[in-house]
């Protein structure tokens, strides 16, 4: 099946240390976003990507990193910068990026402080 | 001031009934919109593209208006299943169209 994959779906962080939410997509996608969502609020953008090997920041990026190094692979780094990192996290693609392309996403990661 | 507005509800709703429910937004130049589907815990799920038309999807009616800058879904003849929170979603007028997403609207559909 055709679809995008995060994992794990739940996810523990201890002070001080770096963690990461694995996405992958197999729809073959050009375009990759990560968004973070907080009870009662909209999703907020992290970073994205439009291609390989390129992404950009999106309006809450500090605290976080990412890479793309193969266009169905885009994993998120949660780093210790990341002063309040509880959040329901949400990978997405689409064809290419662009407003009137819709986002699909995956099941979402769970990521709290232990 | 935020970029999309939807009340929150929860819109208690009977089921078969009709519900409808509205979201503005801020930008003037926004170009495309969504309605999102999302459960409880769940990934957000694309319910319906929104044309300058208006366009319909079985029960599901979603309405443009562009002068007063709001967005409408409305369904009919309620299912217990349509018990979910509806994000209204705006792409921007910049240059690759970012997507701007409301907080929600809860619907419950009571038996």
């Amino acid at each position: 099946d055709g679809g995008i994959t995060q994992s794990p779906k739940y996810l523990f962080r201890k002070e001080g240390q770096n963690v990461t939410l694995s996405c992958e997509q197999n729809l073959n996608h050009d375009a990759m976003y990560w968004y973070r969502q907080d009870p009662g609020q909209g999703l907020r953008l992290i970073y994205y990507s439009q291609i390989v090997n390129d992404f950009q920041k999106g309006d809450i990026a500090e605290g976080y990193s990412v890479s793309r190094e193969k266009k169905e692979s885009f994993p998120l780094t949660v780093t210790s910068a990341q002063k309040n990192p509880t959040a329901f996290y949400l990978c997405a693609s689409s064809i290419a990026v662009g407003g009137n392309q819709p986002q699909h996403f995956g099941d979402g990661t769970r990521l709290s402080i232990l | 001031r935020k970029e999309v507005e939807q009340d929150p509800g929860p819109f208690n709703v009977p089921e078969g009934a009709t519900v409808a429910f509205n979201c503005t937004y801020s930008n003037s130049a926004s170009q495309s919109f969504f309605w999102y589907r999302q459960d409880c815990r769940k990934e957000p799920k694309l319910l319906m593209s929104v044309y300058s038309s208006g366009n319909e999807d079985g029960r599901f009616t979603a309405q443009l208006n562009r002068a007063s800058q709001y967005i409408s879904l409305l369904i009919r003849d309620s299912k217990l299943s349509d018990s979910a929170t509806y994000l209204c979603v705006v792409a921007g007028a910049d240059s690759w169209g970012k997507l701007q997403f409301g907080a929600g609207t809860q619907v419950v559909v009571t038996p």
